[in-house]
């Protein structure tokens, strides 16, 4: 079966750096996509890799290893606005994408 | 605004109902992607239309549920006999096949509760 497995919660400190990081395994690679979900809204894309390597883009960043089936989402400066949900999904050998359940990431002060 | 639409944004019905939810995609996306999601969890793929032929349909998705995209623009998915496991976000996204990512873009999403 397909699987993506992510940590349910993280807690990190305004100001400090966080990784979340996301394991899958799918039938075929065609892209694996980051999104942020806040409370009671909509996913919004972060970031996509289908290569392997980092992906940088302003304080959020994205890595892909697709030989091990991991990838993190690195998000640095933390602000209190990053408290969401960070979704990993992969979109698989149909082009369908498969989900995770989510990351809740909680910044205190 | 030229995002992904959706309306209406919340639905409170009584069970044994039949709902209709409304999305407008981005005007160039030819795909378009109807999912269901729970607290907790991700997105559940629900169905996905590429113009107006819809190509796939989640085997978990009961007959109540039909979805529909008539011109290859705008689409509607309905729920007959509503039951209180309808509960859920139904959220509606689009994409632009041929695009190097394909990257999916969300509506709002519409809240269903079913009393």
């Amino acid at each position: 079966g397909q699987n993506i497995d992510q940590p349910t919660e993280m807690t990190a400190t305004e100001g400090a750096i966080v990784q979340i990081n996301c394991t899958y395994q799918t039938s075929g690679f065609n892209g694996l996509f980051w999104y942020q979900q806040h409370a009671g809204e909509a996913p919004t894309f972060l970031s996509y890799n289908v290569l392997d390597g980092l992906e940088e883009k302003g304080r959020f960043s994205s890595f892909l290893s697709r030989s091990k089936g991991y990838s993190y989402l690195l998000l640095k400066e933390l602000q209190m606005k990053d408290s969401a949900s960070y979704l990993c999904a992969v979109l698989d050998s149909n082009y369908q994408l498969i989900w995770g359940a989510g990351t809740k990431l909680i910044i205190k002060p | 605004d030229t995002g992904v639409s959706q309306d209406p944004r919340h639905k409170i019905t009584k069970r044994g109902q039949n709902v209709t939810f409304r999305c407008d995609p981005i005007s160039e996306h030819n795909r378009l992607y109807w999912y269901r999601q729970t607290l907790g969890q991700g997105p559940e793929f629900l169905t996905y239309f590429q113009n107006e032929a819809q190509l796939e349909k989640s085997r978990l998705l009961s007959d109540r549920f039909s979805a529909e995209r008539p011109k290859g623009s705008f689409s509607t998915l309905e729920i007959q006999r509503t039951e209180q496991g309808d509960s859920a976000m139904y959220l509606c996204a689009s994409s632009l096949r041929g695009e190097v990512t394909d990257t999916q873009y969300f509506g709002p999403g519409t809240r269903l509760t079913v009393l």
